[in-house]
C-alpha cells in the first residue's frame, strides 16, 4: 500500500518569508496530492491539491510542485503571515478507480512569528 | 450545504462502556472515511464506507471497533468496552467517490474515556 513520508515535523520562519514542506510517496500508481491545514483544535481543511499530469499548481502565496519521476511533491508558502501558523499535512491516493483512501503524512508544524 | 456534520462534539465515556459516533456526509457524498487522531499526532485511516458496504477496514483494530453506512442515516463508528486509550479526536470526512477528488472533514467528535 501507500506510504507517505512528509519533513520537516517542525517548521519556523520569521513573517514574510518562505515556507516549504516536502513529501514522498511509495506508490507510482498514485495520482492525487492534496495538501490540508489544521488549526489548533478544528478540522483539516483542503487548501490546495494536484494532479499526476500537472507539474505546478499555484493559488495566491500558496504553490504545490510534484516530481512523478522522484515520487514527491512540496507545499510552498510565499510572504508567510502569523495566519499560517499551523499543522499542515500531505496525502496522495494511488488507482483510478476512486476507491482508494487518502493516506497523509505524518504533519508539519508551521509556526510562523511576526 | 451543511457539510459534513458529525455529533456529538464532546464525548466522555467510562472505562467499559460503549461510544457511539455519528457521522453524516455532505449532500451528494455517497464515500465516508473515518480516521483517529492522537493529541500532537496525525491523522491515521480507520475504515473507508460506502451505503451498506465497507470498503476498506484496514485501519481499524479487530476487537471493540465496529462501522456501519446504512441505507437511511448517518454512519456509526461504533467502539465497545472503550479503554482510555481510546481517548482521541475522530474525524469523518466524505467524498463524492470520483478519482482525484479530496475529501472535505467533519468538525470531529473528541472522545475522552475516564
Amino acid at each position: 500500500g501507500e506510504n507517505v513520508e512528509q519533513h520537516p515535523s517542525t517548521l519556523s520562519v520569521q513573517e514574510g518569508d518562505s515556507a516549504v514542506i516536502k513529501c514522498t510517496y511509495s506508490d507510482s500508481a498514485s495520482n492525487y496530492f492534496p495538501w490540508y491545514k489544521q488549526e489548533l483544535g478544528k478540522r483539516p481543511q483542503l487548501i490546495i491539491d494536484i494532479r499526476s499530469n500537472v507539474g505546478e499548481k499555484k493559488d495566491q502565496r500558496i504553490a504545490v510542485t510534484l516530481n512523478k519521476t522522484a515520487k514527491h511533491f512540496s507545499l510552498h508558502i510565499t510572504e508567510t503571515q502569523p495566519e499560517d501558523s499551523a499543522v499542515y499535512f500531505c496525502a496522495a491516493r494511488g488507482g483510478n478507480t476512486g476507491f482508494q483512501k487518502l493516506v497523509f503524512g505524518t504533519g508539519t508544524r508551521l509556526l510562523v512569528s511576526p | 450545504n451543511a457539510g459534513v456534520m458529525q455529533n456529538p462534539r464532546h464525548l466522555v465515556r467510562r472505562r467499559g462502556q460503549e461510544a457511539r459516533l455519528r457521522c453524516s456526509p455532505m449532500k451528494g457524498h455517497s464515500h465516508v472515511y473515518w480516521y483517529r487522531q492522537l493529541p500532537e499526532e496525525g491523522l491515521k485511516f480507520m475504515v473507508y464506507l460506502q451505503k451498506e458496504n465497507i470498503i476498506d477496514e484496514s485501519g481499524m483494530p479487530k476487537e471493540r471497533f465496529s462501522a456501519e453506512f446504512p441505507k437511511e442515516g448517518p454512519s456509526i463508528l461504533r467502539i465497545q468496552q472503550v479503554v482510555r486509550g481510546d481517548s482521541a479526536a475522530y474525524f469523518c470526512a466524505s467524498s463524492p467517490g470520483t478519482p482525484n477528488y479530496g475529501y472535505t472533514f467533519g468538525s470531529g467528535t473528541r472522545l475522552t474515556v475516564v
